[in-house]
């Protein structure tokens, strides 16, 4: 089976940089995806990383580790409208490819 | 734009009704999936389909039933409630078993006396 493992909570400042880890255990997947929630509202795509290295997208940045098991989303520039709870999944690798997600990080952010 | 939308929003139910939480896509998406999201635990997956009339199990399918009798519609049915299914539930598609990206619904939350 498939799990991933996320930190609960982190906390940052406005302005400075956060790193959001994610370590999973996998029998096989084509790659690591990014989604971020606000309160109240519905899950939303920011990043996928189909091979190792680092995927940018404005602010954020994302990274992919195959051989340590192991992904990161890195938020730079930090605003408050950043505080939210990110989630990284995987997509099976299997006739299905359903989409696993992991138990998410609660991102809060201090002026 | 995709858009996702999900029958209500906010959803009371007494122990031992029959629910039913609908989810329609206008993207003439392929995949369609249910989770239900609790905190602490993200978010679970309860059945998807890969198509019309084509159901899979997730991880918790149990309780649970579902519905695609059309491309653009997928039902959630709890045959029997239990205040154990009080939950928000999200409904979610996706261009095909091919792509990463998915599209979230705006959820339903549902309590269950």
């Amino acid at each position: 089976g498939q799990s991933l493992e996320q930190p609960s909570e982190v906390t940052a400042v406005e302005g400075a940089i956060v790193q959001i880890n994610c370590t999973y255990q996998t029998s096989g997947f084509y790659g690591l995806s990014w989604y971020q929630q606000h309160d109240g509202g519905a899950p939303t795509f920011l990043s996928y990383n189909g091979l190792d290295g680092l995927e940018e997208t404005g602010r954020f940045s994302s990274f992919l580790s195959r051989s340590d098991s192991y992904g990161y989303l890195l938020l730079q520039e930090l605003q408050m409208k950043d505080s939210a709870s990110y989630f990284c999944a995987v997509r099976e690798r299997s006739s299905a490819s359903k989409i696993i997600f992991g138990s998410g990080t609660r991102l809060s952010i201090r002026p | 734009d995709v858009k996702v939308t999900q029958s209500s929003r906010y959803l009371v139910k007494r122990t031992g009704e029959k629910v039913f939480l609908e989810c329609v896509q206008d993207m003439d998406h392929e995949n369609m999936f249910w989770y239900r999201q609790d905190p602490g635990l993200g978010l679970r997956l309860i059945y998807f389909s890969y198509d019309v009339k084509m159901k899979e199990k997730g991880d918790i399918p149990e309780g649970y039933s579902v519905s695609r009798e059309k491309k653009e519609r997928f039902s959630l049915i709890l045959e029997s409630a239990s205040t154990n299914q009080t939950s928000m539930y999200l409904c979610a598609s996706r261009a095909s078993v091919h792509y990463n990206e998915q599209f979230f619904g705006p959820g339903t939350r549902l309590t269950v006396l």
